[in-house]
């Protein structure tokens, strides 16, 4: 069945760096796009960025457009999302998450927690 | 702030019908398909239903969902304990470029 395993979490000063790794099994990662989204505590889902299957093209929300970037390496199957610049309302679970096309998330992993604060 | 508003809540006793609404507008659900989500908090998100009304192999029929113009409702028939959790709307938005959620409801089941 579909697995995604979020790592790479923890806690970071504000202005620090990191890099989120999410390893996928179970399906055709390279036939998929992929997404990453957020849910920071006592808030909603935020969807934070979407690469397409071959990693040609890719969007990122208006909060952390120019700060994260999502890539992919589909010889391994991990998805990625580094994150630069960190602030404190970074602080979330976030979620990897497989797409159907760029609209529809069918499957998700259990999240890895981020929290920015010094 | 989200593009796409939900009520913060809604509720029901067993058995009852709880209806959510999602709203949104032209470049959102006017024109992209919607999807909706269930979040039980501490656990994976899960699809509940996809292109607009559409339900996964899995998903109970109590589940249903439809969509008008720039608004969206997800319908729950036959509440039952389990049903209790967060519920999402969500669709692309053309002009942000980006997929969005709603607000998110909360479902209690009384």
């Amino acid at each position: 069945q579909v697995q995604l395993v979020e790592s790479g979490g923890g806690v970071v000063q504000p202005g620090r760096s990191l890099r989120l790794s999410c390893a996928t099994s179970g399906f055709t990662f390279y036939d998929s796009a992929m997404h990453w989204v957020r849910q920071a505590p006592g808030e909603g889902l935020e969807w934070v960025a979407v690469i397409s299957y071959d990693g040609a093209n890719y969007y990122h929300a208006a909060s952390v457009k120019g700060r994260f970037t999502i890539s992919r390496d589909n010889s391994n199957n991990i998805l990625y999302l580094q994150m630069n610049s960190l602030r404190p309302e970074d602080t979330a679970v976030y979620y990897c998450a497989r797409g159907h096309g760029y609209n529809r998330i069918d499957s998700w992993g259990q999240g890895t927690l981020v929290t920015v604060s010094s | 702030q989200s593009v796409l508003t939900q009520p913060p809540s809604a509720s029901g006793t067993p058995g009852q019908r709880v209806t959510i609404s999602c709203s949104g507008s032209s470049s959102n659900i006017g024109t992209n398909y919607v999807f909706w989500y269930q979040h039980l908090p501490g656990t994976a998100p899960k699809l509940l239903i996809y292109s607009d009304g559409q339900r996964p192999s899995g998903v109970p029929d109590r589940f249903s969902a439809s969509k008008s113009g720039t608004s969206a409702s997800l319908a729950i028939t036959g509440l039952r304990s389990e049903d209790e959790a967060d519920y999402y709307c969500a669709a692309w938005d053309d002009s942000l470029s980006g997929y969005v959620f709603g607000t998110g409801t909360k479902v209690t089941v009384l």
